[in-house]
């Protein structure tokens, strides 16, 4: 019930299109899903996260979008771009009760975007 | 402003023998909290430290894993009589307060630790 599934594995896209990358969740006391992007040799960083109170939250090119009766979050990527390539990881905790460190993270979706 | 270090980037050892991994927090930061990552899969928790005192090591492995952050220098996370199921990329990360759901954790580069 801990477990945050991520897919696909690894993505491959045109210079200008759209990534889409999906997360889904069982635990029920998860309401804080953040996504952190990694590039190589560097550590993940905190790139956007979202709340389900709002079903759709956006950054720039990258929007998160919610779906909570089907415990499923994604991240969109418009207009991607190579120096988007880097591995992308979703995360879920509870928010009120949760921590950073009770992040249960998913396994990653390798991104290539070809110019 | 110099971020999360770590270091060394790479480390290799055989069977048996000792890692050190150390990890040196952003300035200001004073909690600290380390991660391994295995080959396709995510980043898993192991240990949440304060300056001089371990908060939350329910991720670390019951045997020959441990870690401190002293007062002085950087927090160290030290596995004993290493096997080659250890062989990971272990990360820091560095947050300047408790670390709520919210808290945006900073990230070092890794350490990736190869078991020969």
């Amino acid at each position: 019930q801990q477990q945050v599934k991520q897919s696909p594995q690894s993505l491959i896209v045109q210079k200008g299109g759209i990534s889409i990358i999906n997360c889904a969740y069982e635990n029920t006391a998860f309401d804080y899903f953040p996504w952190y992007q990694q590039f190589p040799g560097k550590g993940p960083a905190l790139l956007i996260a979202i709340r389900p109170d709002v079903s759709e939250k956006k950054e720039g090119r990258f929007t998160i979008s919610f779906n909570k009766s089907a415990k499923q979050f994604s991240l969109h990527i418009m207009d991607s771009q190579p120096g988007d390539s880097a591995t992308y990881f979703c995360a879920a905790t509870p928010y009120q009760t949760g921590s950073a460190r009770q992040l249960t993270f998913g396994s990653g979706t390798q991104l290539t975007v070809l110019p | 402003n110099a971020g999360v270090m770590q270091n060394p980037r790479h480390l290799v050892r055989r069977r048996g023998q000792e890692a050190r991994l150390r990890c040196s927090p952003m300035k200001g930061h004073s909690h600290v909290y380390w991660y391994r990552q295995l080959p396709e899969e995510g980043l898993k928790f192991m240990v949440y430290l304060q300056k001089e005192n371990i908060i939350d090591e329910s991720g670390m492995p019951k045997e020959r894993f441990s870690a401190e952050f002293p007062k002085e220098g950087p927090s160290i996370l030290r596995i004993q009589q290493v096997v080659r199921g250890d062989s990971a990329a272990y990360f820091c990360a560095s947050s300047p307060s408790i670390g709520r759901a919210n808290e945006k954790l900073f990230f070092g580069s890794g350490t990736q630790l190869s078991v020969l």
